[in-house]
């Protein structure tokens, strides 16, 4: 089936810590392809996105996510994490056979501890 | 900064109630689109807007659920009547122009609506 996925719906870092949330997809072609960070209380914010071209993007806040066609991955990063991090994150994706309409994934909750 | 604005931003209703949310976006955004997020899972479009006209409702359950935006400004979603499964974070975003031109959707804080 047609998806995007987020395996990890939590994870737990310590602050200074490098993070890695991962993201899969399973369309046809490659979609654009987003991260979106929920704050508490917060609406959706973007953090970056991949349409085309270079495939490590970076983004606000010091996250990078790198773009792998031969895993259908798009995981986003931070070397080092701040308790300020703390949120749920998001990844979504635009598949070009569905009219370019964004579909999310469960997203995965980010814990830090001090 | 310019923010979309909604309201009421926690609604508890009975079952079988009609409820109404409302949404302001971005001003000069042509495009609108409502999502609802359940507890535990992603947000999932229900209808968009490009200024006052419908063109994807595909996911709206058109039985009890409603959307307009009358003068391609602000909006209102209706449910009536509300069912305990409506439970649910309702999310409004906003965009110059349709997805993915460019490439970011500008949400709001949301409506957390709760059916008892």
């Amino acid at each position: 089936a047609q998806s995007v996925t987020q395996p990890d719906i939590h994870i737990t870092v310590s602050e200074g810590a490098s993070l890695e949330l991962r993201c899969n997809y399973s369309y046809g072609a490659t979609p654009y392809l987003f991260w979106y960070v929920q704050s508490p209380g917060q609406g959706l914010q973007l953090l970056l996105k991949y349409f085309s071209g270079d495939t490590l993007v970076q983004g606000i806040k010091g996250f990078e996510a790198e773009f792998k066609r031969s895993q259908s991955s798009f995981n986003l990063r931070k070397p080092s994490v701040h308790w300020s991090d703390a949120a749920e994150y998001f990844c979504a994706v635009a598949p070009r056979e569905y009219g370019n309409k964004l579909v999310f994934g469960a997203g995965t909750i980010l814990r830090v501890k001090s | 900064e310019a923010e979309v604005a909604q309201s009421p931003r926690y609604k508890i209703t009975e079952k079988s109630q009609a409820v109404a949310f409302w949404c302001d976006p971005i001003s000069g955004h042509a495009t609108l689109y409502w999502y609802r997020q359940i507890l535990g899972q992603g947000p999932e479009l229900l209808v968009q807007f490009q200024d006052e006209s419908v063109v994807d409702d595909s996911q709206l359950p058109k039985d009890r659920f409603s959307a307009e935006r009358l003068k391609g400004v602000d909006s209102t979603l209706k449910i009536q009547p509300a069912e305990l499964g409506d439970s649910a974070m309702y999310l409004c975003a906003s965009s110059p122009a349709p997805f993915p031109n460019t490439g970011e959707l500008f949400f709001g804080e949301g409506s957390r609506l709760t059916v008892l």
